[in-house]
């Protein structure tokens, strides 16, 4: 059974700071990994999809690492403002139809 | 694009009630998933389809739980017989089933069984 853990489960930080989250899965089975975003009264919104190991992505303040050998994904967010406050989930694909969610990590932002 | 429509958006009923929800993917998506999440915890896998066919169901799902897609376009999920325990956010998703596309979600159905 896929197991996708997340944490933490959630982070309170200050306008300004930086921060990382971070997504463990099994190694074995692995096809893909996202990354999502979601806020409030919003529906979930992609950031990220990675499948290979090493993989790096990058988006404004927000990037992502892939190690598919250790299984474990990061989540980067520099300089945090306070519209980053969301529930940020990982998700993988293990090459069916399904794509396993973790339980998200909820990061709230000060100003 | 008009995105993942689905409705209601909130829906109040009594336990033992049955309720049924809609959701509209993409137009040109083929896959359409429908997930339940409650509070602490992230989207759980409930159904799947390849545009009418339902490939997959999760073992959690009791028989109180359908889901159709006729003719592979909007999707209805129902809930007969409601209990306190159904009570939870349902999320519809799709995507266009090409390589590792990403799922669209729609803004949820807020179900509270009181």
């Amino acid at each position: 059974i896929l197991n996708v853990e997340q944490s933490p489960q959630s982070l309170h930080v200050q306008e300004g700071d930086s921060t990382n989250f971070t997504c463990s899965f099994p190694s074995s089975n692995f096809y893909a990994l996202h990354w999502y975003r979601w806020e409030t009264a919003k529906s979930p919104e992609a950031l990220f999809v990675m499948t290979l190991n090493g993989d790096e992505k990058k988006k404004g303040r927000i990037s992502a690492t892939l190690n598919t050998k250790e299984g474990y994904s990061y989540l980067y967010i520099k300089g945090s403002q306070p519209e980053d406050s969301a529930t940020y989930l990982c998700a993988v694909d293990s090459g069916g139809f399904k794509t396993i969610f973790g339980a998200g990590t909820r990061l709230f932002v000060k100003a | 694009d008009t995105g993942v429509s689905q409705n209601p958006r909130h829906k109040i009923t009594k336990r033992g009630q049955n309720v049924t929800f809609r959701c509209d993917p993409i137009s040109e998506h083929n896959r359409l998933y429908w997930y339940r999440q409650t509070l602490g915890q992230g989207p759980e896998f409930l159904t799947y389809f390849q545009n009418e066919a339902q490939l997959e169901k999760s073992r959690l799902l009791s028989d109180r739980f359908s889901a159709e897609r006729p003719k592979g376009s909007f999707s209805t999920l129902e809930i007969q017989r409601t209990e306190q325990g159904d009570s939870a956010m349902y999320l519809c998703a799709s995507s266009p089933g090409q390589g590792n596309s990403p799922l669209h979600f729609g803004n949820g159905t807020r179900l509270t069984v009181t």
